[in-house]
């Protein structure tokens, strides 16, 4: 089991649809965890912190469910330049210190 | 601020070459990192340090050396490429206080032939 997963999707989307992906996540140990937003043959940039209450940013919420082990992304009013893939990470402190990335959601906002 | 820089931006290799790709950061971070991303795959930890002389491995170090002589500098060398490591390699710095946010530079694009 990969220890951050998310759906590769693409979502195809209207512009003005709200969409939401969710990320999985394997360790328990996890403290900090983020969403970033990655463009095609760019790097990747945080998007939003989720923080353990949501967060709100705009037209993006973010949400962490420790009990479940997952966070959320929700778009509202997309826009086509909200076209991207979207990259959930997590930061596992201790022994190790470092982030683990998920392979990304891809979105398509369509005009 | 130019935040974190990599150089080259794209390099083309014969098998058995060997290379170092430089980053730089200006924002004082302590953690750098590297990692390489490639289809499906995600971005994976290659070497990372969490101060200046210190490195450690990630999960995909084999193949790879760093060095961190400089705060500020995180160099990442092949001694003889193959044509395994053909791919995108990112550098990223961090603090480990306050936002923990990760930086992350525009990437250098490896092509080992």
């Amino acid at each position: 089991r990969k220890e951050v997963e998310q759906d590769p999707g693409p979502f195809n989307v209207p512009e003005g649809a709200t969409v939401a992906f969710n990320c999985t996540y394997s360790n328990s140990a996890s403290q900090s965890f983020f969403w970033y937003r990655q463009d095609c043959r760019k790097e990747p940039k945080l998007l939003m912190s989720v923080y353990s209450s949501g967060n709100e940013d705009g037209r993006f919420t973010a949400q962490l469910n420790r009990a479940s082990q997952y966070i959320s992304l929700l778009i509202r009013d997309s826009k086509l330049s909200d076209s991207a893939t979207y990259l959930c990470v997590v930061n596992i402190k201790g022994g190790t210190y470092k982030y683990i990335f998920g392979t990304g959601t891809r979105l398509k906002v369509l005009a | 601020n130019a935040g974190v820089t990599q150089t080259p931006k794209f390099r083309v290799l014969k098998t058995g070459q060997s290379m170092t790709l430089l980053c730089a950061q200006d924002m004082n971070h302590e953690y750098m990192y590297w990692y390489r991303q490639d289809p499906g795959m995600g971005l994976r930890l290659i070497h990372y340090s969490v101060g200046e002389g210190t490195t450690a491995k990630g999960e995909v170090p084999d193949g790879y050396n760093v060095s961190r002589l400089k705060k500020q500098n995180f160099l990442l060398g092949l001694e003889s490429a193959a044509p395994s490591q053909t791919s995108v390699y990112f550098c990223a710095s961090s603090s480990p206080t306050g936002s923990e946010t990760q930086y992350f530079g525009p990437g250098t694009r490896l092509l080992v032939l």
